[in-house]
Parts: structure tokens; sequence; C-alpha cells
């Protein structure tokens, strides 16, 4: 079993919809869960990251994270024709990262 | 602008060849990574660097080496190519080693034939 799992679409949808994106994963010891957008071509942006579980909020993002169920999520509300990217999850503990594969997001208008 | 440089941007090498991505920040990071993304994979951790003067293995370490004699500088050296390393590589910078925020570059595209 691979440590973090996420569908890697893709995913398309209709301008002004939500978008839900998750990632699962199998170790414990991971307290930082990061999101990170990642257009063709260039290099990963932090988009988000929490601290433990709960939910952070910034603008059209909302992050998730039910570290009982192992289960992270990014929502975004009235998605955007800009927001077409792949979407990449990432955990941390100490020394240690992993990133889940991504999911490509495209947004129509 | 303040960043991540990465050089080059993109390479084609022979297989056996032996190459150098260069990669430079000038935002005082201590710590400092090498990953390679390959399609339905992923980002995959290289080598990383907490500090200057120091360096680690990461998930996929085999047929690479870096060095890290300064802050600001993180090359990684492919010895001898082959064409598995084919992928575009990312470098990558954090203010601490807990992982917080990374900076990444725009990538190298290398191409191993």
């Amino acid at each position: 079993q691979k440590e973090v799992e996420q569908d890697p679409g893709p995913l398309s949808v209709p301008e002004g919809a939500i978008v839900s994106l998750n990632c699962t994963y199998s170790n414990s010891a991971f307290q930082y869960f990061m999101w990170y957008r990642q257009y063709s071509r260039k290099g990963p942006e932090l988009l988000m990251y929490t601290y433990s579980s709960g939910n952070k909020e910034d603008g059209r993002f909302t992050a998730q994270v039910d570290k009982s169920s192992k289960y992270i999520s990014l929502f975004i509300r009235d998605s955007q024709p800009s927001d077409s990217a792949t979407y990449l999850c990432a955990m941390s503990a100490v020394n240690k990262v992993i990133f889940g594969p991504g999911t490509s997001l495209s947004v129509i208008p | 602008i303040a960043g991540i440089t990465q050089a080059p941007t993109s390479q084609i090498l022979a297989a056996g060849r032996r190459m150098t991505l260069r990669c430079t920040q000038d935002m005082r990071h201590n710590a400092m990574y090498w990953y390679r993304q390959d399609l339905g994979l992923g980002l995959r951790l290289i080598h990383y660097s907490n500090t200057a003067g120091t360096t680690g293995k990461g998930e996929v370490p085999d047929g690479y080496s870096v060095s890290r004699a300064n802050t600001d500088d993180f090359p990684l050296t492919l010895a001898s190519a082959v064409p598995s390393q084919t992928s575009v590589y990312f470098c990558a910078s954090s203010a601490t080693g807990e992982y917080t925020e990374a900076f990444f570059g725009q990538g190298t595209r290398l191409t191993v034939v």
C-alpha cells in the first residue's frame, strides 16, 4: 500500500461548481498536511497547509484534515477556469515528506 | 525576483554521460530538496539537505549525488545517466527542516537517450 493515495483524475467540472479533491494516507506520524497547485510546465506552489486535524479556509479554498480517518480534502468553491491545474496533496513528519500523485482538474467555462 | 533558479530548463543527454543540474536560491532557506516527477508517481524525494554542509538520502537516491557547500546552491549530479532517469526534476527549499512551506523551481526536463 502506498503511503499517500490520490485519485489522479482527470476531473472536469463546469465553471462555478464546487470541487472536492481528496487524499488518504496510512502513516499516523504525519503532522503537516499541504495542498500544492501545479500549472502545466511549472513547479508546484503551496496553496494551503494545516497542522493536525481540523478545517482551514482561505478565500474560495477550504482544507480539511481528519486524522482519525487518515483522510484530507480540499474544497474549491465557485471554481474558475484559472483553477485548472494539477493539485497535489503532501504530508510531512520530521525529515520526511510524501506527495500524492496529483489530481488533474479542468474547469470548463 | 526572489526564488529558486534551476538550470538548464531542459536537456537531452546520451546514456552513460555525466550531468549536473544546478539549483540556486536567494531566500536564505536552510533546507533544500531535489525531487523527480513522473506521470502517475507524483513527486519523489531524491536527496535533501537540512543545512549547508549536510545532505541526506530520500526515497529514490540511487544514481544521484548532491553537495551543499553553501546555503544558496544545491547541485544534483547524475554520474552515469540511464534512460530510467528521464524525468522532470524539481529543486525546492524551505525555511526549516519541518517542511512547512516549500518553494519550488521551474523544473528541469531531462531526457536520457
